[in-house]
């Protein structure tokens, strides 16, 4: 079972649409959280960290229960621009290190 | 603002033919990371190095080894290549709290046929 777990979608919403992503984490050791976002064929690029108090950037939204272990990403009045994978990151703490660990990704297509 | 710069960006290798994959950064970052990335399977941990003069594996390190040469560089080398090694390959470094975020290379497409 990997650490972390998403729902590989696709999601397919149309513009305008509010679209929700989960993620969960199964390592107790998980440290720090994270949405980045991925391009075809490009690097991944941090769109935000996730904090324990529920963080907001503009259209986005992320929320974190470290109860449940589970980390959500809310993107509302959905652009074209926004289509692209959704990574859920989780650094977890192995020895003195901290290891970014990734989930499979979430795609999502906003059409017309 | 290089950031973590990666080369090369494509390669096609025969069965059996060894190459480095280099990876520099320029953020002062102790931490550095290689991981591949294949359809469906998101991006998998093959060695990482938490400071210049450490490496350890990750979840996929058969078939690779690695060189943390200084504090910038960290490299990825392919002994023997093999068809199940074609991938996306990149590199990522990342700062010293457990809060930050990693940065990553622009990755290396690697055919092996």
């Amino acid at each position: 079972r990997k650490e972390v777990e998403q729902d590989p979608g696709p999601f397919n919403v149309p513009e305008g649409a509010t679209v929700a992503f989960n993620c969960t984490y199964s390592n107790s050791a998980s440290q720090s959280f994270f949405w980045y976002r991925q391009d075809c064929r490009k690097e991944p690029k941090l769109l935000m960290s996730v904090y324990s108090s529920g963080n907001e950037d503009g259209r986005f939204t992320a929320q974190l229960n470290r109860a449940s272990q589970y980390i959500s990403l809310l993107i509302r009045d959905s652009k074209l621009s926004d289509s692209a994978t959704y990574l859920c990151v989780v650094n977890i703490r192995e020895g003195g290190s901290y290891i970014p660990t990734f989930g499979r990704g979430t795609s999502l297509i906003v059409h017309p | 603002n290089a950031g973590v710069t990666q080369t090369p960006k494509f390669q096609v290798l025969k069965t059996g033919q060894s190459m480095t994959l280099q990876c520099a950064q320029d953020m002062n970052h102790n931490s550095m990371y290689w991981y591949r990335q294949d359809p469906g399977m998101g991006l998998r941990l093959i060695y990482y190095s938490a400071s210049e003069g450490t490496t350890d594996k990750g979840e996929v390190p058969n078939g690779y080894n690695v060189s943390r040469l200084n504090k910038r560089e960290f490299s990825l080398r392919l002994e023997s290549a093999a068809p199940s090694q074609t991938s996306v390959y990149f590199c990522a470094s990342r700062g010293p709290d457990r809060v930050t975020e990693a940065f990553f290379g622009q990755g290396t497409r690697l055919t092996v046929v």
